[in-house]
């Protein structure tokens, strides 16, 4: 079975700039989170998506948002991107259920300068 | 806010010794726990997971959970040196949520 996917690896965007990351889950997975990792903070959840709804949302603002497709995919959309925004963006994807384990994808590495 | 909390290390240990990291959080109400491997500039690799009290063991690898002083830990042994990576210790952030929430990792390094 295919791991999960993310696209594109490595983007490097200027300070106001706005950015889409894409993630495709593990076939019959339904459940997409996103996490934030930088070396000072670790990693930090951003949200989770199940059946194309938003079911949790972690401590990040508005500039930061999601959508779910039907067939899983999820996308991530960073707004009038920061020097902070500068990080590795993981999504990770699971069954659903709750308190399952989740599969980390290789993550897109983002560079704001 | 829940929390998750690992000691940054480095730990360092020989070849084929026992490596122990630990990890304590603070939600007693956390039903799943996970220990995740990263290697520099890699992604997250989940090595165990353990949702009841005791150990649970997966070849080199013992997780064990104690729910009543909030405690995971994992053993790995006769440790090699392609065990040298960063272990995070993740707890599920509960009910029907699918979050984790991560503790910042212990650096692991298995001296040849």
């Amino acid at each position: 079975k295919a791991g999960v996917t993310q696209t594109p690896r490595y983007l490097i965007k200027t300070r106001g700039q706005q950015v889409t990351l894409s993630c495709s889950p593990i076939s019959g997975h339904r459940s997409v989170s996103w996490y934030q990792q930088t070396p000072g903070q670790g990693l930090q959840f951003l949200f989770e998506y199940f059946s194309e709804t938003q079911r949790n949302k972690g401590n990040f603002p508005g500039r930061f948002s999601g959508r779910q497709f039907s067939n899983s995919r999820s996308e991530m959309n960073v707004s009038t991107l920061e020097l902070g925004d500068s990080a590795l963006y993981l999504c990770a994807s699971g069954p659903g259920t709750g308190g399952e384990t989740q599969y980390f994808g290789p993550g897109t590495r983002l560079l704001v300068l | 806010q829940k929390e998750v909390e690992q000691n940054s290390g480095p730990l360092s240990v020989p070849e084929g010794a026992i490596a122990s990291l630990n990890c304590t959080y603070s939600d007693r109400g956390s039903q799943s726990f996970f220990w995740y491997r990263q290697y520099s500039g890699k992604s997250p690799e989940l090595i165990m997971f353990i949702y009841s009290n005791g150990d649970k063991e997966d070849g080199r690898f013992t997780a064990q959970l104690n729910k009543a002083s909030q405690y995971v830990s994992l053993l790995i042994r006769d440790s090699q040196p392609s065990d040298s990576a960063t272990y995070l210790c993740a707890v599920n952030g509960g009910g029907s949520q699918g979050n984790l929430i991560f503790g910042k990792g212990t650096k692991l390094s298995v001296k040849p």
